[in-house]
């Protein structure tokens, strides 16, 4: 199994303006997930990037992969106040059902 | 679709006292995880199953808490005697094999106090 390390652990930001955060894992991988989880919910599934794509799209997020640097960014872009969660990532060498690991994630909070 | 089921969403309990989560995962899913949120921690795993048969479940603290699959569909998650650090969330997910690799689907997950 694969840990994400996600950085910063917090983050404060304007409605807005955009948010940015990475994510660092040690061995190689399959893909990389983001997920968030709103205050006292579930996680939810983001966004799926694969070891052979640097950068996706989906709607206002926008995430890159750099595998040569293990690393990984999740950019949301004009945030608003409902983007107020935490993120993970979830790095994954293998495919199927291999579980998913959690960091502690970044606590984005967006100021109206 | 249905999400992923959990119940109940919140539980104060004594130490010592027993406590019994019950998930139901999305029609058709055959892998379900049970996890472990601290507050202001990630979710840790505690048990994966396949279908009925355990996956992974060497993080479970076996000497304190169990977990069953009956049929493959529903799963239970017992702890008995519960402790002050059992205090957390617990989070059940599922996914089905063979769609996008390891895309879980999580409940809301069951708030457990432990006074």
């Amino acid at each position: 199994s694969q840990q994400g390390e996600e950085d910063p652990q917090a983050l404060s930001i304007q409605e807005g303006e955009n948010a940015t955060m990475n994510c660092s894992y040690k061995t190689s991988i399959n893909n990389l997930q983001w997920y968030r989880q709103n205050s006292g919910r579930g996680l939810v599934h983001l966004i799926l990037i694969r070891s052979n794509e640097r950068e996706k799209h989906s709607g206002r997020l926008r995430v890159t992969l750099d595998t040569s640097k293990k690393s990984s960014s999740l950019l949301i872009t004009a945030s608003r106040a409902a983007d107020t969660a935490s993120y993970f990532c979830a790095p994954t060498r293998n495919s199927g059902n291999t579980p998913l690991v959690f960091g502690k994630g970044t606590r984005l909070s967006v100021i109206a | 679709e249905a999400g992923v089921a959990q119940s109940p969403r919140y539980k104060i309990i004594e130490k010592r006292q027993s406590v019994a989560f019950w998930c139901n995962p999305i029609s058709g899913h055959a892998t379900l995880y049970w996890y472990q949120q601290i507050l202001g921690q990630g979710p840790k795993l505690l048990i994966q199953f396949q279908n009925n048969g355990v996956v992974d479940d060497s993080q479970l603290p076996k000497d304190r808490f169990s977990a069953e699959r009956l049929k493959g569909v529903d799963s239970t998650l017992k702890i008995q005697p519960a402790k002050l650090e059992d205090s957390a969330v617990y989070l059940c997910a599922s996914s089905f094999r063979g769609q996008v690799p390891g895309e879980l689907f999580f409940g809301e997950g069951s708030r457990l106090t432990v006074l």
